[in-house]
């Protein structure tokens, strides 16, 4: 079965800095990965995804993610943030064939911007 | 443009009360979820339907029950709710089942039981 890290619970950057979270999984193949953001009292909103291709993949919002399959890592990075960008934030990873139930949630990492 | 609606936003039980948690979805998905959210643990899948007419348990189904009312609606039960239910409740939906298609979630529940 797949599995997600997030490292980080906490992170805290000032406006106008870059950002960058950490994401490890494990999976024998493949997977499918996703970045999703929670902003305060609602759900979660889909950031980007990769599926296969280029490793590089933009998102909403600003945001992109790399796939590196040597480190098992997908992070999440912003050049320069915004003080909406506040929020929780999630990773998850499917297994390519998998069934409704194959996606795996990481815990979260709850993002703080300073002014 | 709705997308994933659920009702109530939030609700306090006590212990051994029932109630129902309502998601209804307006985008033709075919599949949906229930998902709750606690401190740390991130996301767990309690039920999910993959089509209509379909419900299976998911990683954390003891103490709910569910019902795929039809292709918009899914419902989620707690027949005799207890204080380790208190949590974020969270209906998600896909346009299919598998995780190549991307979730769709709705605001929540918050529930609190006492």
């Amino acid at each position: 079965a797949q599995s997600v890290t997030q490292p980080d619970i906490h992170i805290t950057v000032s406006e106008g800095a870059s950002l960058e979270l950490r994401c490890n999984y494990s999976y024998g193949a493949t997977p499918y990965l996703f970045w999703y953001v929670q902003s305060p009292g609602q759900g979660l909103q889909l950031l980007l995804k990769y599926f296969s291709g280029d490793t590089l993949v933009q998102g909403i919002k600003g945001f992109e993610a790399e796939f590196k399959r040597s480190q098992s890592s997908f992070n999440l990075r912003k050049p320069s943030v915004h003080w909406s960008d506040a929020a929780e934030y999630f990773c998850a990873v499917g297994a390519q064939g998998g069934g409704a139930d194959g996606l795996t949630f990481g815990k979260g990492t709850h993002l703080i911007i300073q002014p | 443009n709705a997308g994933v609606t659920q009702t109530p936003k939030f609700q306090v039980l006590k212990t051994g009360q029932s109630m129902t948690l309502q998601c209804a979805q307006d985008m033709n998905h075919n599949s949906m979820y229930w998902y709750r959210q606690d401190p740390g643990m991130g996301l767990r899948l309690i039920y999910y339907s993959a089509s209509e007419g379909t419900t299976d348990k998911g990683e954390v189904p003891n103490g709910y029950n569910v019902s795929r009312l039809n292709k918009r609606e899914f419902s989620l039960r707690l027949e005799s709710a207890a204080p380790s239910q208190t949590s974020v409740y969270f209906c998600a939906s896909s346009e299919s089942p598998g995780p190549n298609s991307p979730l769709h979630f709705g605001n929540g529940t918050r529930l609190t039981v006492t």
